[in-house]
């Protein structure tokens, strides 16, 4: 079992609709937690950067890290055709080595 | 990019030959990393520096080399290239204060190997 899973997708969804990405993990000794983007051919860009439980809102994006249930997550509000993207979540227990989840594909249809 | 450069961008080599990735950071940031990105895989950490001449291994370091001569430069080396190493490559550096560090990704290195 990979220490952090997230489903692959595609996940594709029209124009304007709230996209929900989820990522889960197995380590309890995990506090950060992170949201990456990565457009095609181009290296991943940090979104969202959480530490423990709790919620945090940049924008349209919004990151919930519930760490009773090992439940990582990204909401996207106002979805927009540039937000097709493969978004990776990404957890790390302080060691400065993050563990990385497979990545979901997003299409948001114009 | 956050300041990271890697060289070269694209390089397609053959079995056997040595094959050496450069990453330049223009900021005195004390972690660096390699990272590996195949489908089905995500990103994978191959090695770590935590300082000039200070490296460690990550979960698929096998077949790799890394050096950190200067605080600015790690290189990735395969000794000896096979076709299980072509991928995209990524080099990262760690930003913050040591409670909230963050990664930063370079723009990657496709390798093809024959």
């Amino acid at each position: 079992q990979k220490e952090v899973e997230q489903d692959p997708g595609p996940l594709s969804v029209p124009e304007g609709a709230i996209v929900s990405l989820n990522c889960t993990y197995s380590n309890s000794a995990f506090q950060y937690f992170m949201w990456y983007r990565q457009y095609s051919r181009k290296g991943p860009e940090l979104l969202m950067y959480t530490y423990s439980s709790g919620n945090k809102e940049d924008g349209r994006f919004t990151a919930q890290v519930d760490k009773s249930s090992k439940y990582i997550s990204l909401f996207i509000r106002d979805s927009q055709p540039s937000d097709s993207a493969t978004y990776l979540c990404a957890a790390d227990s302080g060691t400065y080595k993050y563990i990385f989840g497979t990545g979901t594909r997003l299409k948001v249809l114009a | 990019d956050a300041g990271i450069t890697q060289s070269p961008r694209h390089k397609v080599t053959e079995t056997g030959t040595p094959v050496t990735l450069r990453c330049h950071q223009t900021e005195n940031h004390r972690y660096m990393y390699w990272y590996r990105q195949d489908p089905g895989h995500g990103l994978r950490l191959i090695h770590y520096s935590y300082g000039v001449k200070d490296t460690d291994k990550g979960e698929v370091s096998d077949g790799y080399s890394v050096s950190r001569s200067k605080t600015e430069d790690f290189l990735l080396t395969l000794e000896s290239a096979t076709s299980s190493q072509t991928s995209v490559y990524f080099c990262a550096i760690s930003v913050g204060d040591g409670a909230t560090d963050t990664q930063y990704f370079g723009p990657g290195t496709r390798l093809t190997v024959l």
